[in-house]
């Protein structure tokens, strides 16, 4: 039972490149949420999926696309990254009220 | 939007007090959660409450849900080092997903 994971652990990209942060779940939970950390905000929602089939924004949205695969999979993507996506980005998932957080995803945009 | 303020921002405490962090909203909850995040890992959650005035025990951990659901006190008692990390409160009011603090960082000085 791994809970939630995420690939990749590290990422460096360059200014205006895309790429796909994926997280998995098996624990059956119906809601999925993409948060970034950055030093002193805490944890920011970028977008959730409710239930398999929907999705919806968070408190920052803008610049990132997110696709609930199935009930397992929710990835986040940044069609043209930019240094102010630069940040640690941690999935989660939920039956109820608890959450429970991936290991995270460390991601750097020069 | 719905807010927590979460205080202090951060604490620097001997190896063996007592430690004591709020977290305080305009708005109503009706569930309170606290997380503790170690350094380069995901939240891991602590606590959970689920009605006013509740208090509950994990170990050395004691949380409240306080009777005006606008607000959550999460005690560490005997502070060890292993407790440094990043602390985040959490409510739920039935509409959004949760909302967290911006957390208190606890440092613990042998």
């Amino acid at each position: 039972n791994a809970g939630v994971t995420q690939t990749p652990k590290f990422q460096v990209l360059k200014t205006g490149q895309s790429m796909t942060l994926q997280c998995a779940q098996d624990m059956n939970h119906n809601s999925m949420y993409w948060y970034r950390q950055d030093p002193g905000m805490g944890l920011r929602l970028i977008y959730y999926s409710a239930s398999e089939g929907t999705t919806d924004k968070g408190e920052v949205p803008n610049g990132y696309n997110v696709s609930r695969l199935n009930k397992r999979e929710f990835s986040l993507r940044l069609e043209s990254a930019a240094p102010s996506q630069t940040s640690v980005y941690f999935c989660a998932s939920s039956a109820a009220y608890e959450q429970y957080f991936g290991p995270g995803t460390r991601l750097t945009v020069t | 939007g719905q807010q927590l303020n979460q205080s202090p921002q951060s604490m620097f405490i001997q190896e063996g007090e007592d430690v004591s962090m709020n977290c305080t909203s305009s708005s109503i909850f009706n569930t309170w959660l606290w997380y503790k995040q170690d350094p380069g890992e995901g939240p891991v959650l602590l606590i959970a409450l689920y009605k006013a005035g509740e208090l509950t025990s994990n170990g050395r951990l004691t949380a409240q849900f306080g009777i005006t659901r606008k607000d959550s006190f999460l005690n560490i008692s005997a502070s060890i080092p292993s407790d440094v990390g990043i602390y985040f409160c959490a409510g739920f009011s039935g509409n959004t997903p949760l909302v967290f603090g911006k957390g208190t960082r606890l440092s613990v000085i042998a």
